[in-house]
């Protein structure tokens, strides 16, 4: 059962313009949620979380929103550039699950020129 | 951020042979790491949580008996696959819970698996 859900497996933006990524996740227990970035055979470099208690989080390029009674976040990059594409991942945490990752799909974005 | 290194970074194996992983946290100590697999264009599954000190917790439909885990010290967790097999051939990523931020998990790179 997939609790976090990221719907669209891809994403094409011109450089320049901003890159919206949508997760949505079902379990009421999450309060804590990343977004990680993802090269193919590399780890996961993580980007920005945010807290259930807060309804955004802003970081240089990246900003998280968090619309908790629509169980649903959001990462937006502006302005987008070419190293920005990779597969990008939503994750999230409950409290009780001892930091245990539930993630997405992924959304593979792609920055054109 | 934290930095998290896995070695060796792709393996070769003959089916049958036993494979062991390495996972270092190398300027952060961690008390918990885990253990995911991802397969091609799939998302990253949680195989294990690995304390330092205790018994790995593993997910549901994850062999313990093939995937041993050992969180021997703050900085260090092994996963060895155990009689592996084809289909264990897979890309076995890492991560450890520390740094800054509550749940913030650092991945290592990654180790890929080929059982032939």
């Amino acid at each position: 059962d997939q609790q976090v859900k990221q719907n669209s497996p891809s994403l094409s933006v011109q450089e320049g313009r901003i890159s919206i990524l949508n997760c949505d996740y079902t379990n009421s227990m999450f309060d804590y949620f990343l977004w990680y970035k993802k090269y193919p055979a590399e780890g996961p470099t993580f980007l920005i979380s945010i807290s259930s208690i807060k309804d955004k989080n802003e970081d240089g390029r990246f900003t998280v929103f968090l619309n908790k009674s629509a169980k649903h976040l959001s990462l937006h990059i502006v302005p987008s550039q070419p190293g920005d594409s990779a597969v990008y991942f939503c994750a999230a945490s409950a409290t009780d699950s001892w930091g245990k990752l539930q993630f997405g799909a992924g959304t593979q974005v792609v920055v054109t020129p | 951020g934290a930095v998290v290194s896995q070695h060796p970074s792709r393996v070769i194996c003959k089916s049958g042979t036993s494979v062991k992983i390495e996972c270092r946290s190398l300027d952060f100590q961690a008390t918990t790491m885990f253990w995911y697999r991802q397969f091609p264009k799939q998302s990253l599954m949680l195989m294990a949580t690995s304390n330092e000190g205790s018994k790995a917790t593993y997910e549901q439909g994850v062999e313990k008996d093939k995937f041993l885990i050992n969180h021997a010290s703050l900085t260090l967790s092994t996963l060895t696959v155990t009689s592996a097999h084809p289909e264990d051939s897979s890309f076995y990523i890492c991560s450890a819970r520390g740094g800054r931020g509550r749940e913030t998990q650092y991945f290592g790179p990654g180790t890929r698996l080929l059982v032939l």
